[in-house]
């Protein structure tokens, strides 16, 4: 089946310090991906959907100059949470869709936690 | 903005009884899908129920569908401690996946 990975796994970083998230497709393209933000106990809420080659569409509510993503090729995006504060301390998940298949079946990542101190 | 809405928020049962959650949402879909997510992990997709399907089976998880009400239920049978999870629905809208609120399940041996 298809694989999403995610890069780091986990990140502590001081507040306002820049950290970047990756997310890779490691067995097709994915001509989309999307980047979910989720609290403890919450549930998963969309922050961008990343088009390779083109500017993300950020959700409501989210602030693009603070939470950067780039999607320069078809099996990578990178989220990068700038001036973190210890309120976007969070688990940080992204998705691919594959650009070949008709369904709208997204891939997962594992996930990223992230810790601003 | 989230689409689902999920009962209960959370559920306690002993292993081997059945668990069921259900999710309601508010507008038209072409499908709906269940996901499930252990504590600090990743999603898995478990199922995939499309509009046009009332019930659908895979493994000891059932899944129904009325689109009539706008209502979706997902039946874990004889559960097991390793059922122990955040059970999310999703449906897509506008070509993005929004997920309801989930239920939290606790299966104790």
């Amino acid at each position: 089946g298809a694989v999403v990975s995610q890069h780091p796994s986990w990140v502590i970083c001081k507040s306002g310090t820049s950290v970047k998230i990756e997310c890779r497709s490691l067995d097709f393209q994915a001509t989309t991906m999307f980047w979910y933000r989720q609290f403890p106990k919450q549930s998963l809420m969309l922050m961008a959907t990343s088009n390779e080659g083109s500017k993300a569409t950020y959700e409501q509510g989210v602030e693009k100059d603070k939470f950067l993503i780039n999607h320069a090729s078809l099996t990578l995006s990178t989220l990068t949470v700038t001036s973190a504060h210890p309120e976007d301390s969070s688990f940080y998940i992204c998705s691919a869709r594959d650009g070949r298949e008709v369904s709208y079946e997204q891939y997962f990542g594992p996930g990223t936690r992230l810790t601003v101190t | 903005s989230q689409q689902g809405e999920e009962d209960p928020q959370a559920l306690s049962i002993q292993e081997g009884e059945n668990a069921t959650m259900n999710c309601s949402y508010k507008t038209s879909i072409n499908n709906l899908q269940w996901y499930r997510q252990n504590s600090g992990r990743g999603l898995v997709h478990l199922i995939l129920i499309r509009s046009n399907e009332r019930e659908k089976h895979s493994g000891r998880l059932r899944v129904t569908l009325d689109t009539s009400k706008k209502s979706s239920s997902l039946l874990i049978t004889a559960s097991r401690a390793a059922d122990t999870a955040s059970y999310f629905c999703a449906t897509v809208q506008g070509g993005k996946l929004i997920f309801g609120q989930g239920t939290e399940l606790s299966v104790k041996p």
